[in-house]
């Protein structure tokens, strides 16, 4: 089985812009959550959806959002780049959404604000 | 309160030799899961072992055991006959149910393994 796969991979952007991740969970994974990740603040949880419903969101501000499609792919949305924004973004998939599912995380998506 | 509490910023292991990192956890939910992670300095985190709150057994996947302490709420990993490839970031985590199942991630202890 594939894994979890993210596209882009590396991403430059300036402040001010906009920036779209885009996540594919393993197959037949329904629940995919998101995660930024700095030096300074950790492995921050940003939000989690599970068939196509976001079920948790993590304390962000609302420039960040996100989806889910039907076929579970997510993607995340970040409006108005600042430059604390420059973050390792991963994302995770789980089969459900329940204590004893195990999230399978991918690659990630480096991103960096100038 | 913390719900996943990582005390070791940092540890030194000797190649081939055993190393446990310390996790302790919070919740009065019945029904959780404990999960710990590596991730080497690419980025990717990478699932190493699973506990279920209702486990009888302590957890263990080849050279990776869990040390499951209920009544203490801690959850060490060890690490058997550590290899060079182990250097990297540990994560614990847990999943409750109380909580919508959200997974809360402890601060990570960076491991390394010294030749």
């Amino acid at each position: 089985k594939a894994g979890v796969t993210q596209t882009p991979r590396y991403l430059i952007k300036t402040r001010g812009q906009q920036v779209t991740l885009s996540c594919s969970p393993i197959s037949g994974h329904r629940s995919v959550s998101w995660y930024q990740q700095t030096p300074g603040q950790g492995l921050q949880f940003l939000f989690e959806y599970f068939s196509e419903t976001q079920r948790n969101k993590g304390n962000f501000p609302g420039r960040f959002s996100g989806r889910q499609f039907s076929n579970s792919r997510s993607e995340m949305n970040v409006s108005t780049l600042e430059l604390g924004d420059s973050a390792l973004y991963l994302c995770a998939s789980s089969l459900y959404s329940g204590p004893t599912d195990t999230q399978y995380f991918g690659p990630g998506t480096r991103l960096t604000v100038l | 309160a913390q719900k996943i509490t990582q005390t070791q910023p940092g540890m030194f292991v000797q190649e081939k030799e055993a190393v446990t990192l310390d996790c302790t956890y919070d919740t009065s939910d019945p029904s959780y899961g404990l999960f710990w992670y590596k991730q080497p300095s690419s980025g990717e985190m990478i699932f190493l072992i699973y506990q279920g709150s209702y486990d009888q057994q302590n957890a263990t996947e080849g050279r990776y055991s869990l040390n499951f302490q209920k009544a203490r709420k801690s959850a060490n990993l060890v690490i058997s006959a550590s290899q060079l490839g182990d250097s990297a970031m540990y994560f614990c985590a847990m999943r409750e149910s109380g909580t919508g199942n959200q997974f809360y991630f402890g601060t990570g202890t960076s491991l390394t393994v010294i030749p």
